[in-house]
């Protein structure tokens, strides 16, 4: 199994600021046969289910303020808002969809400062 | 819209059975690769199965393989969980999600709210 490590666990910042979340792959998930990172961002807020945030490790899904971005390729890979709004308070989760099983990360949360 | 609706959860004995249905609107159902993903209280998310646009193809961790059943009914845009041998780490929010493409190898751009398995005595 790809093991998906995200880091902090949690992490807060002040409104505004930029807030960097860090996911490991146990393995690459870069195909190399169409240069794909298969790595995905998904944000979580209280109560409600994922949302997808990034795919392809770096496109933003259509409607996610460009605020948010991923960046990264093979093992190593970033979530970052650039400027942190009271409404991106949440929990985020890395997943690969590269090998069986598709893994998560134990995810990260983001809290104001 | 796109909208994915789960029902079918509940309180169940350990080693009892139960049958989740995801109902789908909104999009061209036989033409997406769909998913469960699991999520146990206060817990992160756990993928537990999926399966191909025509039905022909599924997928399976081995925490569920043997114990779950992912199938699909394109005519009545419904997806369905059987679950049997249920064990108290069963015990979740059970949430339906379509993929992004048809292609299983793809994330999960729509997902419902999800609903809860108790498997407890």
């Amino acid at each position: 199994d790809i093991v998906m490590t995200q880091s902090p666990d949690s992490l807060a910042v002040s409104l505004g600021e930029r807030a960097t979340i860090n996911c490991k792959s146990s393995q690459s998930v870069l195909y190399n046969s169409n240069n794909k990172n298969y790595l995905a961002w998904y944000q979580q807020k209280p109560g409600q289910p994922p949302k997808l945030l990034i795919h392809w490790a770096s496109t933003r899904e259509s409607g996610v303020p460009d605020r948010f971005s991923g960046s990264g390729s093979g093992t190593d890979f970033t979530l970052t808002i650039s400027s942190l709004q009271a409404e991106d308070v949440a929990v985020y989760y890395c997943q690969q969809y590269y090998g069986t099983p598709q893994t998560f990360g134990q995810g990260t949360k983001v809290e104001i400062k | 819209e796109v909208q994915v609706v789960e029902s079918g959860g509940g309180l169940v004995q350990p080693g009892g059975s139960l049958r989740l249905s995801c109902a789908a609107s909104g999009f061209t159902f036989s033409t997406y690769a769909m998913s469960w993903v699991r999520q146990a209280p206060g817990k992160g998310l756990e993928w537990v199965s999926s399966i191909s646009p025509s039905g022909d193809v599924t997928f399976y961790p081995d925490s569920v393989k043997g114990r779950f059943t992912i199938s699909r009914d394109n005519s009545r845009y419904t997806l369905f969980l059987q679950m049997n041998s249920l064990r108290a780490e069963d015990t979740a929010v059970y949430s339906c999600a379509r993929h992004q493409t048809g292609n299983y190898y793809s994330g999960y751009g729509a997902w419902g709210q999800g609903t809860l398995v108790t498997v407890s005595s």
